[in-house]
């Protein structure tokens, strides 16, 4: 069955800081790998996405996630972080053949100045 | 902005009352998919809708039941509502129905208060 895993539901960093975010999907096919962003009170933004064209994909506001099949995980990484980042995150998967996006359960991000 | 429309914001009722949220997709999409958002069950799947026809279920209780209207736009109905059914529901679309990597673009969602 195929599954989503977001390792912290709450990660801390300061201004600046490396962000990194955690996601490991189970699927016995092919994934199609998504990150979401929500802000507060809002809808889930499309940050990236992987849909095999190419393994380190670049999203918006200087995200980016690479896909590792060996690892079975699409970890989001942005160099600088910013105040503005301070929102959940969301790892997705769809999969060749179904219609269900499966979304992981979320990591909450904190930013400190 | 991302082009989805829900309407209420916000909805307040009472137990056993029935509901019915309301979703128009983006200018062109076909595909309409309603998500509850809950903090003990998270972000779950409930149905999706294609230029009118249900093309997929997730887990939608029979309580549920949701349509998608020549117009595309879809409504979802709550009814004999329980405490639990407190939530955030999204609505999102894309313009296909069966390419994976299609993008959803979600709307601000509604959240519905069961007292």
């Amino acid at each position: 069955a195929q599954s989503v895993t977001q390792l912290g539901s709450h990660v801390s960093v300061s201004e600046g800081a490396l962000v990194l975010l955690r996601c490991n999907y189970s699927s016995s096919v092919p994934p199609y790998l998504f990150w979401y962003v929500q802000y507060p009170n809002q809808g889930l933004q499309l940050l990236l996405k992987y849909t095999s064209a190419a393994t380190l994909v670049k999203g918006i506001n200087g995200f980016e996630a690479e896909f590792k099949k060996s690892e079975t995980s699409f970890h989001l990484t942005k160099p600088s972080a910013h105040m503005s980042d301070a929102a959940e995150y969301f790892c997705a998967v769809t999969y060749t053949g179904g219609f269900k996006t499966i979304f992981g359960a979320g990591t909450r991000l904190f930013v400190k100045a | 902005d991302s082009g989805v429309t829900q309407t209420p914001k916000h909805l307040i009722t009472a137990t056993g009352q029935r509901v019915t949220l309301r979703c128009s997709p983006r200018s062109g999409d076909l595909s309409v998919y309603w998500y509850q958002q809950s903090l003990d069950q998270g972000l779950q799947f409930l149905i999706q809708y294609y230029n009118g026809e249900e093309r997929a279920k997730g887990n939608i209780l029979e309580r549920f039941s949701a349509q998608q209207f020549p117009d595309l736009h879809s409504e979802l109905n709550l009814s004999s509502l329980e405490l639990g059914d407190s939530a955030l529901y999204f609505c999102a679309s894309s313009s296909s129905d069966v390419v994976p990597s299609d993008t959803q673009y979600f709307g601000p969602g509604t959240r519905l208060t069961v007292l």
